[in-house]
């Protein structure tokens, strides 16, 4: 059964910080691994998506990676921003299409 | 991308009753999911809404407790039925355009048993 972790928990960073989120997870037969961010209350917002066969993905200040065969992702965010402060899941795709959600990483990024 | 609208967005309901949540998305979709996310907890998968047929269910569901209907490709219900406050939580659906593409969600759904 995949288990999908996520360190650290929670994370409070002074604006204009780079920052590094972790996603790990326990069965390496995956199909890709999706991130998304999710505010209080709300829905969840793609953010990106590696294939399994991609090293990373970039979309703006947003670059994730993917080591496949070590079981671990990265999100990284550069020069973050108030706007920022969210919930960070990231989720890893297995067979049917069924996502497996990490515990998440709650961000707060201070003015 | 897809645009998914799901109703309600709140409910308060009374324990014991049944509350049934719609998911309409913009343009036909292969597969539709339904997930509930605990308070303070991460999102898991109730079950697959097949088109034409039953759901599948993932472990810890049962058809009886979470009933789902999909009668076209752009449209699924989740009922609640029979709701206990172990029930709260925040119901979503899921959309998936093809196999191992990206998966787009709704605003969700929080209903709140009391």
């Amino acid at each position: 059964k995949q288990e999908v972790t996520q360190i650290p928990a929670a994370l409070s960073v002074p604006e204009g910080e780079n920052l590094v989120l972790n996603c790990s997870f326990t069965d390496s037969a995956i199909y890709n691994l999706q991130w998304f961010r999710q505010d209080p209350g709300k829905g969840l917002t793609s953010l990106l998506l590696i294939q399994s066969s991609q090293r990373e993905q970039t979309s703006g200040r947003l670059n994730a990676s993917l080591d496949k065969s070590s079981g671990r992702s990265t999100l990284y965010i550069a020069a973050s921003q108030p706007g920022d402060s969210a919930t960070y899941l990231c989720a890893a795709t297995g067979g049917g299409n069924k996502l497996t959600f990490g515990t998440g990483t709650q961000l707060k990024v201070e003015l | 991308s897809a645009v998914i609208s799901q109703k309600p967005s709140r409910d308060i309901c009374q324990r014991g009753t049944s509350l049934t949540i719609q998911c309409q998305v913009d343009s036909q979709v292969t597969m539709m999911f339904w997930y509930r996310q605990q308070p303070g907890q991460s999102l898991t998968l109730i079950a697959t809404a097949n088109q034409g047929s039953e759901a599948t269910y993932e472990s810890g569901f049962v058809i009886d407790k979470f009933p789902i209907s999909r009668p076209n490709l752009t449209f699924s219900t989740l009922t609640v039925s029979n709701m206990s406050p172990e029930d709260s939580s925040i119901y979503l659906c899921s959309v998936v355009r093809g196999l191992n593409t990206e998966a787009f969600f709704g605003q969700g759904t929080r209903l709140t048993v009391v």
